[in-house]
């Protein structure tokens, strides 16, 4: 079965500062990872996915991760961070055959200015 | 622009009173899905549905009831067997097989019992 951990729950960070937000997945084949975003009171909004190809996946906001496979891990990560991008972060992983994907329960960023 | 609908926004129920939250989407996805949300637990799968007229229990069906009618419409029961209601409620869809294409989701239902 797959899992998906978030070892944060919360993230502090400064505005302007760089982010990394931690994502380890459990599954034996090649794995669908997600990242998405939500905004207190909010749906979550897809940032970024993996499916195969090229390990440095581009997204939204200015947003990127990498996928690891040796390490089972899909961390998000950005330059520098703006204080509108407080909010929620959920990773998922899912597989082919199984479209069904599992979240992690979540990082909260908390941005200080 | 296309989308997924979810309403009410806020929702109150009575003990013992059944509540449907509404699901509605345009984005022409076969799938589509229900999870409850609450603090440090993540998204838990309720129920979903790849088709019209057939859907399947989540992890956490028990007091919950669904159904498909129409491809754009998935509303949620949640039903006077469902203990502890309070949550956030979150409607997704996708465009289904067997790929895990990413989710749209709905902006929530939030549902208190008063």
């Amino acid at each position: 079965a797959q899992s998906v951990t978030q070892p944060d729950i919360h993230i502090t960070v400064s505005e302007g500062a760089s982010l990394e937000l931690r994502c380890n997945y459990s599954y034996g084949a090649t794995p669908y990872l997600f990242w998405y975003v939500q905004s207190p009171g909010q749906g979550l909004q897809l940032l970024l996915k993996y499916f195969s190809g090229d390990t440095l996946v581009q997204g939204i906001k200015g947003f990127e991760a990498e996928f690891k496979r040796s390490q089972s891990s899909f961390n998000l990560r950005k330059p520098s961070v703006h204080w509108s991008d407080a909010a929620e972060y959920f990773c998922a992983v899912g597989s082919r055959g199984s479209y069904i994907p599992t979240f992690g329960r979540g990082t909260s960023l908390i941005v200080h200015p | 622009d296309g989308g997924i609908t979810q309403s009410p926004k806020y929702l109150f129920r009575k003990e013992g009173q059944n509540v449907t939250l509404s699901c509605e989407q345009n984005l022409n996805h076969d799938a589509m899905y229900w999870y409850r949300q609450d603090p440090g637990q993540g998204l838990r799968l309720i129920y979903y549905s790849q088709i019209v007229n057939d859907f399947q229990k989540g992890d956490i069906a028990e007091g919950y009831s669904v159904s498909r009618e129409k491809k754009e419409s998935f509303p949620l029961t949640v039903t006077s067997a469902q203990k502890n209601p309070t949550a956030f409620y979150l409607c997704a869809s996708s465009m289904g097989g067997q790929q895990p294409y990413g989710y749209t989701f709905g902006s929530g239902t939030r549902l208190t019992v008063v």
